[in-house]
């Protein structure tokens, strides 16, 4: 069990451009979680997937997100013309969907828009 | 609207106890839960309380109480390593983590 990897761990890019994030869950975890957190804040939740299906997403997540779990493995999360406010670490979380449902994060993906 | 409050910022010495409450307002609760954050590094997972009471794990104590809406979490002989953010969240009825913002902690020597 090597835990919840995400890649890149930095990615800095100009404004407009499209920028693409991967997360590799704890390899029994069913549920797929992607959270936005700035600095001093807590975690803002975006989305969801229990394994292939996109179960919730925020309402506060404009159409430029997008995210996928096309196998109910990995994810990916798609950010689309990027503006200086998309600036945040961008975390993952898998767990196993049971009572308890604890929340394994990975390190994160810092996301600086230019 | 749902909403968590904790102290933003705390400090401690070294080899002391230190107490983090969190107070809670949420649509609904499947339990509460703590993680602790490094600077630049994920949250990890630190208590779970879904009755009232205190959950004892080393070093680190959770209490819940449902009634009041509250929830401390307890740091007894603390380290230097202890420095950290941490994070209270509920699990409200939709099965959503509401998240507080954290408090940091500062240990100093």
């Amino acid at each position: 069990d090597t835990g919840v990897s995400q890649d890149p761990r930095h990615k800095i890019t100009k404004r407009g451009q499209n920028v693409t994030f991967r997360c590799d869950p704890i390899s029994e975890h069913n549920r797929l979680y992607w959270y936005r957190q700035t600095l001093g804040q807590g975690p803002e939740f975006l989305t969801y997937f229990q394994n292939e299906a996109q179960l919730e997403k925020s309402r506060l997540l404009s159409d430029r997100f997008s995210a996928e779990r096309p196998k109910g493995s990995f994810s990916t999360l798609e950010i689309q013309r990027t503006e200086q406010g998309d600036s945040a670490m961008y975390l993952c979380a898998s767990s196993l969907g049971q009572d308890v449902n604890i929340q394994y994060f990975g390190a994160g993906t810092r996301l600086s828009v230019l | 609207g749902q909403n968590i409050d904790q102290p933003t910022e705390m400090t401690a010495t070294e080899g002391a106890i230190v107490q983090i409450n969190c107070t809670y307002q949420t649509s609904g609760f499947n339990g509460l839960f703590w993680y602790q954050q490094h600077a630049g590094e994920a949250p990890t997972f630190l208590s779970y309380n879904v009755l009232d009471g205190l959950e004892e794990k080393g070093r680190f104590s959770s209490f819940l109480s449902r009634s009041k809406g509250y929830s401390y979490l307890l740091l007894k002989e603390l380290q230097m390593k202890d420095s950290a953010s941490y994070l209270c969240a509920v699990l409200d009825s939709n099965y959503q983590l509401i998240w507080g913002a954290g408090t940091k902690l500062i240990i100093k020597p």
